[in-house]
């Protein structure tokens, strides 16, 4: 079982350009969540999604961001014309069932860098 | 929206001694999960609480779950250097929303 896989790693962007960042959740979960952290700070819901449904995206920026979860492939998180600000550990999570039932686990994230 | 906050934020101890961390969430959850991430790691499930004033071990870990399923605490008992991170609890609705986490840094 290869748990949840995240990639790349680490990947740096130049401001304006757009970064893609890939998330495989374990086999046999179908729930993914998208959380941001900022150096020394807290883990930051961003979007929860299902095989090719959005369930909530309270925690999304309104602008810039998107994320989806084909029905075949890897969930996504896109940011587009990346800023500074967007720099931050980006971890994805999945579950078997909703409400977290059971745990999340979590990749190793994608360490976002803007230069 | 729902809140979680954590106390304290940081925390050093010796190596022996034991360490609480509090979670206070502003709304009633259906399950209140703790995680831990090492430094540079990603947070790892440690344990998950559902029901009111659940109270569970797992070696020198006591968790506990409040009555009315609003807050929570962790507790270790004579913590050891492999202890050092941060504690992040994790309250659920359709979703977690975690607390901003307590670290821990254990003196030898």
């Amino acid at each position: 079982n290869a748990g949840v896989m995240q990639n790349p790693r680490h990947l740096v962007r130049r401001r304006g350009q757009e970064a893609r960042l890939r998330c495989s959740p374990m086999k046999g979960h179908s729930h993914v969540y998208w959380y941001r952290q900022l150096p020394e700070e807290g883990l930051k819901f961003m979007v929860y999604l299902q095989k090719e449904n959005i369930i909530d995206e309270s925690g999304m920026p309104k602008e810039r961001f998107s994320a989806e979860f084909p029905k075949e492939g890897p969930s996504i998180l896109r940011i587009q014309q990346v800023v500074r600000g967007d720099s931050a550990a980006y971890f994805c999570a999945s579950s078997p069932g909703g409400q977290g039932s059971g745990g999340y686990t979590f990749g190793s994230g994608t360490r976002l860098t803007v230069v | 929206g729902q809140q979680v906050m954590q106390i304290p934020q940081y925390q050093h101890v010796q190596e022996g001694e034991d360490f609480t961390t509090y979670c206070n969430s502003s709304t009633t959850l259906s399950n209140i999960q703790w995680y831990k991430q090492r430094p540079g790691g990603h947070p790892v499930f440690l344990i998950q609480l559902v029901k009111s004033g659940e109270v569970k071990k797992q070696k020198r870990l006591t968790f506990q779950f409040g009555e009315a399923k609003k807050n929570s605490s962790l507790h270790i008992t004579a913590t050891q250097t492999t202890d050092v991170g941060t504690y992040f609890c994790g309250g659920a609705t359709n979703k977690l929303i975690f607390g901003t986490g307590t670290l821990l840094a254990v003196q030898p």
